[in-house]
């Protein structure tokens, strides 16, 4: 099974302020790596995914994230956050390539805060 | 677009009652999923299913049964509820293919109370 770990349960910034949400992952095998966000009382959207190809992925509302397979790493960045941004953050991994059922792991979270 | 929807924003249920969460799905999507989310732990695998009729365990089964009759609906069923499954409950469903499966779907959730 894979595993996600999200290194910051909290991130607390300022408006405007660049933000960085850190997510690392095990798995020996090819795998494909999301960033989904929720707000308060509501389901989960997707951000943005990694499948294959440039490691720097552009998602909506401004994000990116970066794809490291040495590091194991996929970390979530915006360089100018806004108060909309406040929500909790999940990274998740799939089950692999060539895998019809999709099945997502998810770290625990990260709730980013945004203060003005 | 696609749409998940879960038929319960919040319930409220007594300890021991038999509570049935539902979730339909409108994009003929094979794969559907039950999570439980609580926080500090993110989300739980209950159950899911790839098909019609077809279950298969997640990480935390016990206590949550599942019913697949028709492809568009998936619930979750607890068969004898506790306060300890006073929780978040989250629905998703995604394509069946080696790609394509890759986006899952949520529907918006259910606040599940136990009292």
């Amino acid at each position: 099974a894979q595993s996600v770990t999200q290194l910051d349960s909290q991130v607390p910034v300022f408006e405007e302020a660049p933000v960085e949400l850190r997510c690392n992952y095990s798995s020996s095998v090819s795998v494909y790596l999301f960033w989904y966000v929720q707000y308060p009382n509501q389901g989960l959207q997707l951000l943005l995914k990694y499948l294959s190809g440039s490691t720097l992925v552009k998602g909506i509302n401004g994000f990116e994230a970066e794809f490291n397979k040495s590091q194991t790493s996929f970390h979530l960045r915006k360089p100018s956050v806004h108060i909309s941004d406040t929500a909790e953050y999940f990274c998740a991994v799939s089950d692999g390539r060539g895998s019809t059922l999709g099945r997502l792991y998810f770290g625990r979270g990260t709730q980013l805060t945004v203060w003005p | 677009d696609v749409k998940v929807t879960q038929s319960s924003r919040y319930l409220v249920k007594r300890t021991g009652e038999k509570v049935f969460l539902e979730c339909v799905q409108d994009m003929d999507h094979e794969n559907m999923f039950w999570y439980r989310q609580d926080p500090g732990l993110g989300l739980r695998l209950i159950y899911f299913s790839y098909d019609v009729k077809m279950k298969e365990k997640g990480d935390i089964p016990e206590g949550y049964s599942v019913s697949r009759e028709k492809k568009e609906r998936f619930s979750l069923i607890l068969e004898s509820a506790s306060t300890n499954q006073t929780s978040m409950y989250l629905c998703a469903s995604s394509l069946a293919h080696p790609v394509l499966n890759t986006e899952a779907f949520f529907g918006q959730g259910t606040r599940l109370t136990v009292v």
